[in-house]
This record gives structure tokens, sequence and C-alpha cells, in this order.
């Protein structure tokens, strides 16, 4: 069974750099499809972010582009999360995900960023 | 890039059917077979329940069927039950090589 469990601080200051792991059990990264993230701001419906291939390939938000980085680590079965410059906007539950370019098919428990000083 | 139209909620009694609009662009929806569904129940993982349109992935009821005409996809929901009620959201791939969620639509099963 394809599991996914993000990691990373809870907390983070504005200005600062948000970073998130995602560890992948029970499918290698390296044997296909897109590994990415989603978000849910407090109240709010879910925000995708992007996703990477497993060859590195990259496909980001519009909105987004500018301050985020995904990138994967097959050594480690694990992809990552970088966003920089984050604001109060930027606190959300933080999903990372699985699936072809088309749509999510495996997703991780979330984990809640807090952006505050 | 707006979000895709979903209307906020929704509600329905035990054993009653609810469809739930999404309404994208010729940019998305209107472009793609590729709308998808998800189910989210506040505090665990959002759980795939239609993709490619209309296609179950292995496990979800056939109880859940989705459809599309032009810009607007639609998920049905056919003999609601209690477990039912949760958020739901629609997906698209779009143009720019992305996806995009709707807004969510709450659903109260009454």
């Amino acid at each position: 069974q394809v599991q996914l469990q993000e990691s990373g601080p809870g907390l983070v200051k504005p200005s600062e750099t948000l970073s998130l792991t995602c560890s992948v059990s029970g499918y290698s990264i390296s044997s296909g499809y897109y590994w990415g993230w989603v978000r849910q701001p407090p109240g709010r419906g879910l925000e995708w972010i992007g996703y990477v291939s497993h060859s590195g390939s990259t496909y980001y938000s519009p909105s987004l582009k500018s301050r985020v980085t995904i990138s994967v680590d097959t050594s480690k079965n694990q992809f990552s999360l970088r966003l920089s410059s984050v604001t109060a906007a930027d606190t959300a539950v933080y999903y990372c995900a699985r699936g072809p370019l088309t749509y999510r098919d495996y997703w991780g428990q979330g984990t809640l960023v807090t952006v505050s000083s | 890039q707006s979000a895709l139209t979903q209307p906020a909620s929704v509600s329905g009694s035990p054993g009653q059917s609810i469809t739930i609009s999404c309404t994208g662009s010729s940019s998305d929806v209107g472009n793609y077979n590729y709308v998808s569904w998800y189910q989210h129940h506040p505090g665990k993982a959002p759980k795939l329940m239609i993709y490619d349109v209309s296609k179950w992935p292995s496990g979800v009821s056939n109880r859940f069927s989705g459809s599309k005409s032009g810009n607007t996809a639609s998920l049905t929901i056919s003999g609601l039950q209690a477990e039912d009620e949760a958020d739901y959201y629609c997906s698209s791939y779009t143009s720019s090589s992305t996806l995009m969620f709707g807004g969510g639509t709450k659903l109260t099963v009454l």
C-alpha cells in the first residue's frame, strides 16, 4: 500500500522559507508518477501548489511559481517543498500527494504550518 | 487563474440523490476529460472518488458518478448515506499543464 507522510517545522517566521519533506513508502518514486503538494488555508478550499516528476521535471501554480521549489530525492524515496518569503497568507495544512499529471490518487495526512513571529 | 466554481453547500436526506456542479472554462474543464473529484472529511486526507470525468478508483462505491457537459462537470451521489457528509472538491487539468481545484462544496446529510 502506498503511503505518504509529511514532515517539517510547524512554525515559520514571516519572510523566511518554509521547508517540508514527504517520505514515501510502498512505491519507488523512481518508478514514475508526479509527486506534489496541495495546501488548505484555515477555513478555505484546496489549492494546488505544484508537482515534480520522478525525473525532476517541475510544474508550479502560476500564483506561487516565483517562490516555490519542489524537488525529488530518489535515493531517500522522498520529495520536498520549499516556499520562500512566507507571510501569514501561507498558513495552511500542507498535503503531499501522488498521481499522474491529471489527478492525485494517494495523499498524506497533512501537516499544519503556521507563519507567525 | 481562478478556481473552478462550485456551490458552497448542498444537502439531501438519506437515500436521496444529490448533484454537485463544477464550472470552469475552455482552458480546463471544457478542453480536457481530466476532471477529478475528492471527498474530504475535516482532519483527514482527501480521497479520490472520480477521475477522468467518470472513472472509479478501486474501492470507491458506484453510488458516486461523474459526468461532463461543455465547461461544467458534475458529481452525483445516489442513495445518500450519513458517512457521505463531507466537503467535495473538483479538480481539472489545465492548458498550462497545471491542476486547478474548485472552491469546495459542503454536503450535509439531513
